[in-house]
């Protein structure tokens, strides 16, 4: 079945570590998008990419990460200068266009240990 | 700064009753309009998607445009309590692939 793949569901992370976050997807989509929600809070963008080897930063891209060496995945990286991790992260994908919904993975929810 | 605005509730209506959520939005000349539910610590599924004004149904979903008020809404009809979850509205700003999300509103069915 065709979908989004996050690991993990839920993730620990120590002070000063940089963690990663996978995201993978097997619908052929362009467009990959990572989501930070907090408690009671909507969807904020942190990256998106729309192409291979291209990404933009969002609105609350400060401390984190990305790469995109395949299409079919998109990683992001929490990294150390990020104060206030803990959140619910989703990755979404989308076929290029801007008329097309996004598709959601299942999330991983990040705590600070 | 392009906004989607949500009212947060929570919409409390009774099982069997019409559930309306409304979502309005800044950038004018936005095209795509999406709604998704959310069930408490899952991910955002689809409901609707809705491209012209005027009503688009899906069984009990209907999604009302109304791009000259800059107004989108979602209509449940019949509801039932597993309809209870939290909607957000979302919409494709023009132009590039951003989408951007309202709050969500709260929606309780009650039995």
């Amino acid at each position: 079945d065709g979908g989004i793949t996050q690991s993990p569901k839920y993730l620990f992370r120590k002070e000063g570590q940089n963690v990663t976050l996978s995201c993978e997807q097997n619908l052929n989509h362009d467009a990959m998008y990572w989501y930070r929600q907090d408690p009671g809070q909507g969807l904020r963008l942190i990256y998106y990419s729309q192409i291979v080897n291209d990404f933009q930063k969002g609105d609350i891209a400060e401390g984190y990460s990305v790469s995109r060496e395949k299409k079919e995945s998109f990683p992001l990286t929490v990294t150390s200068a990020q104060k206030n991790p803990t959140a619910f992260y989703l990755c979404a994908s989308s076929t290029l266009g801007g008329d097309q919904p996004q598709h959601f993975g299942d999330g991983t929810r990040l705590s600070i240990l | 700064q392009k906004e989607v605005e949500q009212n947060s509730g929570p919409l409390s209506v009774p099982e069997g009753a019409i559930a309306s959520l409304n979502c309005t939005y800044s950038d004018r000349v936005s095209q795509s309009f999406f709604w998704y539910r959310q069930y408490s610590g899952k991910s955002p599924e689809l409901i609707m998607s809705i491209y012209s004004n005027g009503d688009k149904e899906d069984g009990r979903f209907t999604a009302q445009l109304n791009k000259a008020s800059q107004y989108v809404s979602l209509l449940i009809r019949d509801s039932q309590p597993s309809d209870s979850a939290t909607y957000l509205c979302a919409v494709c700003i023009s132009g590039t692939y951003k989408y951007i999300f309202g709050t969500g509103t709260r929606l309780k069915v009650l039995a």
